[in-house]
């Protein structure tokens, strides 16, 4: 059974503070994983992907990868009050080419003005 | 990415009925995928639909409840026969781009009463 845990939260942080969303996975033969951004009542938005291990950073979002401990995080720097959203962390199946993915839970997260 | 609708946006339903769902891209996709988000959890990939190929689906899902067409590179219908109110969700269909990322479609709400 391939897992991918998140914390439901919400986390609550104010604005311009650093908002850091965590997720561990039980796949270990894994190889790609992602982040997407889910607004309420809306699809989901993918916002970043990290292959590799150690840092990726896109403009105020930086994905870090520690394959080792399965884990895999994401920080937003200055968080704005239009960050407030569902973070889904999603892991796809080990195996050449199946694109299959596995999504978390989601965590909800607030930036308070 | 990919420029992704989906047929109807919503639709209420009575139950023991079948709702056909499209999902059409605006660029040739090999991989498409159909995800079932009910209320307040992730999403649960239900099936991948190549073109050429029999659709794959997931433990859980069974080709008579979801039966899925692929006639073509960018366009794709989930089917949800016999609907009970346990039917009641958010269905998207996603495409892999060729860069092994993901992209949804806004979703199809189903309420079944």
């Amino acid at each position: 059974q391939k897992e991918v845990e998140q914390n439901s939260g919400p986390l609550s942080v104010p604005e311009g503070a650093i908002a850091s969303l965590n997720c561990t996975y039980s796949d270990r033969g894994s190889q790609s994983f992602f982040w997407y951004r889910q607004y309420s009542g809306k699809s989901p938005e993918l916002i970043m992907f990290i292959y590799s291990n150690g840092d990726k950073e896109d403009g105020r979002f930086t994905a870090q990868l520690n394959k080792a401990s399965q884990y895999v995080s994401l920080l937003i720097r200055d968080s704005q009050p239009s960050d407030s959203a569902t973070y889904l962390c999603a892991v796809e199946h080990s195996g050449a080419g199946s694109y299959q993915l596995t999504f978390g839970k989601g965590t909800k997260l607030s930036v308070i003005p | 990415s990919a420029v992704i609708s989906q047929k109807p946006s919503r639709d209420i339903c009575q139950r023991g009925t079948s709702l056909t769902i499209q999902c059409q891209v605006d660029s040739q996709v090999t991989m498409m995928f159909w995800y079932r988000q009910q209320p307040g959890q992730s999403l649960t990939l239900i099936a991948t639909a190549n073109q050429g190929s029999e659709a794959t689906y997931e433990s859980g899902f069974v080709i008579d409840k979801f039966p899925i067409s692929r006639p073509n590179l960018t366009f794709s219908t989930l089917t949800v026969s016999n609907m009970s109110p346990e039917d009641s969700s958010i269905y998207l269909c996603s495409v892999e781009t060729g860069y092994n990322e993901q992209f949804f479609g806004p979703g199809t709400r189903l309420t079944v009463l």
